[in-house]
């Protein structure tokens, strides 16, 4: 099956810091990541698709300037996340869509924790 | 607005009962959809997917019903066993061309030994 490594799992980090999370398709080329973000008990909410050598196209409300998307291979897409603060603690998930079967196959998240 | 919603925030069933998902979408224009599985702390699992010219798809232990009609999605599981535990999402797809999918609210099923 396919596998999408994300890394760190957890990072805990003091409030002003910039936080980069990877997400690494290891047995396929994705042109294209997606990026979530995740409230406990709550659903997925999309924050942006990554396009491998092109801008990100963020989802209304994200603002790009605070989660910085580079895509530069079709196997790694990273979201850093700017001057973090303690709203910003969350639960980030990726995804990349193998082939044209449209079905994503997600990291294990990253638990973000700002104080 | 576009939406996929889901009836039941949570489903208590004992092992070895077959349990029922349900899954509600408002855009008539989706032609795919998708069940996932996500274990807490970890990412969404894919379990089975099922496009709009079909009404019924069965994996193992997992059935998916769509019924276009009402606009109704659901997953059944067959003979659920503790390891079932988790919260179950529906997705459809998003017009556009590229799939975008739409995350419903989630469903979580806690199985009693």
């Amino acid at each position: 099956g396919a596998v999408v490594s994300q890394h760190p799992s957890r990072v805990i980090c003091k409030s002003g810091t910039s936080v980069k999370i990877e997400c690494r398709s290891l047995d396929f080329q994705a042109t294209t990541m997606f990026w979530y973000r995740q409230f406990p008990k709550q659903s997925l909410m999309l924050m942006a698709t990554s396009n491998e050598g092109s801008k990100a196209t963020y989802e209304q409300g994200v603002e790009k300037d605070k989660f910085l998307i580079n895509h530069a291979s079709l196997t790694l897409s990273t979201l850093t996340v700017t001057s973090a603060h303690p709203e910003d603690s969350s639960f980030y998930i990726c995804s990349a869509c193998r082939d044209r079967k449209n079905i994503q196959y997600f990291g294990a998240g990253t638990r973000l924790s700002v104080l | 607005g576009e939406n996929v919603g889901l009836h039941l925030p949570t489903l208590s069933v004992q092992e070895g009962d077959n349990s029922i998902i349900n899954c509600a979408y408002s855009n008539s224009a989706s032609d795919y959809f998708i069940w996932y599985k996500q274990e807490s702390g970890k990412g969404p699992q894919f379990i089975i997917d099922i496009r709009s010219n079909m009404d019924k798809r069965q994996g193992q232990r997992v059935t998916v019903l769509l019924n276009k009609t009402v606009k109704h999605l659901s997953l059944q599981i067959a003979a659920t066993q503790p390891g079932d535990s988790a919260v179950y999402f529906c997705a459809e797809n998003r017009a556009g061309g590229s799939y975008i999918p739409t995350f419903g609210r989630g469903t979580s099923l806690i199985v009693h030994p």
